[in-house]
């Protein structure tokens, strides 16, 4: 049983572009997560999805940031015109369905972004 | 504002002792503690968990104590193996609202 997946695992990009990270839930979660980790600090949570759905954004930053998590196909976290603030390692976790366990979250290996 | 707090950085403890690492709370809405283990350019791994409705639970080598008067919860780990060097992470949440929010971690290191 594969677990969670995350694509790319290093993405380096200049200021001012985009960055696209891609996560695949465990099979059979149906809840996705991203935190992002800086420095030296704890995972800070940006945002949570079911399927088509987000369902708490309270710790995405207003702005540049979105997330989705479609149908068919993995969450995608997109940054708009990234800075070097926004250099840092972003997790994906996913859990099974409420009522199954939900709390435990299962992280993914990470994509640590950096910017130039 | 730190809700969740890891009071300390770093621990060393010789093989086969005990390591126990404490973690701190203040929102007293938390009602799920877990802790999680994670090593360098790796995701966290689940480890353990707890419910405010209990005050201790034990897998394996690992047993996680829960003192809600206090907002305090300790992982011990016994006995202490290398393979448990690594950065571990206490994290709480809210039932019901499913983020969890995470203290700053502490790197645990087993010498030989």
């Amino acid at each position: 049983n594969a677990g969670v997946m995350q694509n790319p695992r290093h993405l380096v990009r200049r200021r001012g572009q985009e960055a696209r990270l891609r996560c695949s839930p465990m099979k059979g979660h149906s809840h996705v997560y991203w935190y992002r980790q800086l420095p030296e600090e704890g995972l800070k949570f940006m945002v949570y999805l079911q399927k088509e759905n987000i369902i708490d954004e309270s710790g995405m930053p207003k702005e540049r940031f979105s997330a989705e998590f479609p149908k068919e196909g993995p969450s995608i976290l997109r940054i708009q015109q990234v800075v070097r603030g926004d250099s840092a390692a972003y997790f994906c976790a996913s859990s099974p369905p409420k009522g199954s366990r939900s709390y435990e979250q299962y992280f993914g290996p990470g994509t640590r972004l950096t910017v130039t | 504002d730190q809700q969740v707090k890891q009071n300390s950085p770093s621990l060393s403890v010789q093989e086969g002792r005990i390591s126990i690492l404490n973690c701190d709370y203040t929102n007293s809405m938390f009602d799920y503690f877990l802790w999680y283990k994670k090593y360098p350019a790796e995701g966290p791994t689940f480890l353990i968990s707890i419910s405010s409705i209990k005050d201790k639970n034990e897998d394996g080598r690992f047993t996680v104590f829960l003192n809600k008067s206090a907002k305090h919860l300790s992982l011990h780990i016994v006995p202490s193996q290398p393979g448990d060097s690594a950065v571990y992470f206490c994290a709480a949440s809210v039932s019901g609202n499913e983020k969890l929010t995470f203290g700053t971690g502490t790197r645990l290191t087993i010498i030989p």
